[in-house]
């Protein structure tokens, strides 16, 4: 079963607007960690941010921003004031410290935003 | 500067062969991971490794073999049993002794079967 569900497929925006991409997860385990990744098209991860079970603060870094929220599941990421260089597949990953996976991470299928001048 | 190193980053294969990637990593990092990128799939977990001459297969291991000799070292074999080996691949590794839980990806190698 898909732990991790990005249901946005791809996004498409044009400069400037506010994007947020969703990203919905499941778990059992108490203690977890949420990830997100970019992918430019060169194909590397770029780390963005890590968030553990127990903090639900919610994060803003520059025109970035997260919000967590154990009640719904979800760890959603906004970007304000897109730029095309924000053009990127966008990861969601969870790591659970209780898998048997070796602290694998479990991605979700991703979202393509596409940021037009 | 520490950090993984995948190569090649393009690898063309026949049908019938069989093909290794490398995956070196100068980080100390215990636990390393080979993952495989489909376009609209994500990225799923083929096999990974927490100590030396250990492994584990992921979610898609099928066709698939790896070594753990060297703590540095995860590289992985493509064998002809792979149906559909064309792919993006993709390895990370981690300190397990880190309570970051920071992975570290590496660039990535292309596999064409032509």
């Amino acid at each position: 079963a898909q732990k991790v569900t990005q249901a946005q497929t791809e996004i498409s925006v044009v400069e400037k607007e506010d994007v947020t991409l969703d990203c919905v997860y499941e778990t059992r385990d108490t203690t977890y960690y949420l990830f997100w990744y970019k992918q430019p098209p060169s194909g590397e991860l770029v780390f963005l941010i890590r968030r553990n079970s127990f903090d639900e603060q919610n994060e803003i870094s520059g025109r970035y921003s997260w919000n967590f929220q154990k009640s719904t599941s979800s760890f959603n990421f906004t970007i304000t004031a897109s730029q095309v260089v924000d053009s990127a597949v966008y990861f969601c990953a969870l790591s659970e410290v209780n898998s048997n996976s070796g602290y694998a991470l479990n991605f979700g299928k991703g979202t393509s935003l596409l940021v037009t001048p | 500067d520490g950090g993984i190193t995948q190569s090649p980053k393009y690898l063309f294969r026949k049908e019938g062969q069989n093909v290794t990637l490398s995956c070196e990593q100068n980080l100390n990092h215990d636990a390393m991971y080979w993952y495989r990128q489909d376009p609209g799939q994500g990225l799923r977990l083929i096999y990974y490794s927490q100590i030396v001459n250990d492994f584990q297969k992921g979610d898609i291991a099928e066709g698939y073999s790896v070594s753990r000799e060297k703590k540095e070292s995860f590289p992985l074999t493509v064998t002809s049993a792979q149906k559909n080996p064309t792919a993006f691949y993709l390895c990370a590794s981690r300190n397990l002794g880190s309570e970051l839980y920071g992975y570290t990806f590496g660039s990535g190698t292309r596999l064409t079967v032509v």
